[in-house]
C-alpha cells in the first residue's frame, strides 16, 4: 500500500517563474491539505481539498492555488515566485474525517529552492 | 500569531535514559493534540494523540501529558532509543476543523 506520494522531490525556480507541485494521496484516502515549512519552523497550513474544491485556506496568498482531481490526487501552484517562497512543502492526506482524531498521513515533501 | 510554541529547538538525551518534550499553547479552546516526529528527508510521521478531557496517554515507551490549567503538554520518550533520534512536532488542530497548527519544533538526539 503506497502511502502519500510527492513530485518532484526538489525544484529549482527563480523569482517570478511559476512552479507546480503534484501529490497523490494514501490509497482510500479523499481529501488532501498542503502545508509549507520553511527552515526552522514547523509547517503551516497554506489549504485543503475535498470533493475536487478547496475547502479550507490558511494565511496565504493567491499566487498560491490548488487543484484536487477526481482520483483525489492534488496539485499545488505558485506563481509569480519570492525568495520567501523557498522552503519544504508537504502534502497530507487523509479520509473524510469523521473524528478530528483521524490522523493525516504526510508525504516526503517537494523541497522547493527560489533564486 | 504562535499559537502553539516548543521553546527548546534542541535536546540532547542518552541512549536508555529519559527524554521529555515540551509543548505549550495559548489557546484554550484546543480540544486535541498531537506529536509528529519527522526524519530528515521524509515526512512527518503521527506519533501519539492526547484529546482534551484526558491528561496521560500512553504507548509503548511514549507518554503524553497534558496540563490544561497551565496550557502545557510533554512527550516523555522512555527509554530513549538512537532511533527516537528526529524533529518532533507538538500540533494542535484549529478548533472546529482539520487544519492543523503545528509548533517550531525540537530536535531531538539520542547518543550512545
Amino acid at each position: 500500500d503506497a502511502g502519500v506520494t510527492q513530485s518532484p522531490t526538489h525544484l529549482i525556480k527563480t523569482r517570478g517563474q511559476q512552479v507546480t507541485l503534484r501529490c497523490s494521496p494514501k490509497s482510500g484516502h479523499d481529501t488532501v491539505s498542503w502545508y509549507q515549512q520553511a527552515l526552522g519552523q514547523g509547517p503551516q497550513f497554506i489549504f485543503q481539498y475535498y470533493e475536487e474544491e478547496e475547502r479550507q485556506r490558511g494565511n496565504f496568498p493567491d499566487r498560491f492555488s490548488g487543484h484536487q482531481f477526481p482520483n483525489y490526487s492534488s496539485e499545488l501552484n505558485v506563481n509569480a515566485l519570492l525568495l520567501g517562497d523557498s522552503a519544504l512543502y508537504l502534502c497530507a492526506s487523509s479520509a473524510q474525517l469523521v473524528e478530528l482524531t483521524d490522523t493525516q498521513y504526510f508525504g516526503p515533501g517537494t523541497r522547493l529552492t527560489v533564486l | 500569531d504562535q499559537q502553539v510554541k516548543q521553546n527548546s529547538p534542541s535536546l540532547s538525551v542518552q541512549e536508555g535514559r529519559i527524554s521529555i518534550l515540551n509543548c505549550d499553547y495559548t489557546n484554550s479552546m484546543f480540544d486535541y493534540f498531537l506529536w509528529y516526529k519527522k526524519y530528515p528527508a521524509e515526512g512527518p510521521t503521527f506519533l501519539i494523540s492526547i484529546s482534551s478531557i484526558k491528561d496521560k496517554n500512553e504507548d509503548g515507551r511514549f507518554t503524553v501529558f497534558l496540563n490544561k490549567s497551565a496550557k502545557h503538554l510533554s512527550l516523555h520518550i522512555v527509554p530513549s532509543q538512537p532511533g527516537d533520534s528526529a524533529v518532533y512536532f507538538c500540533a494542535a488542530p484549529r478548533v472546529g476543523t482539520d487544519k492543523l497548527i503545528f509548533g517550531t519544533g525540537t530536535r531531538l538526539q539520542v547518543f550512545p
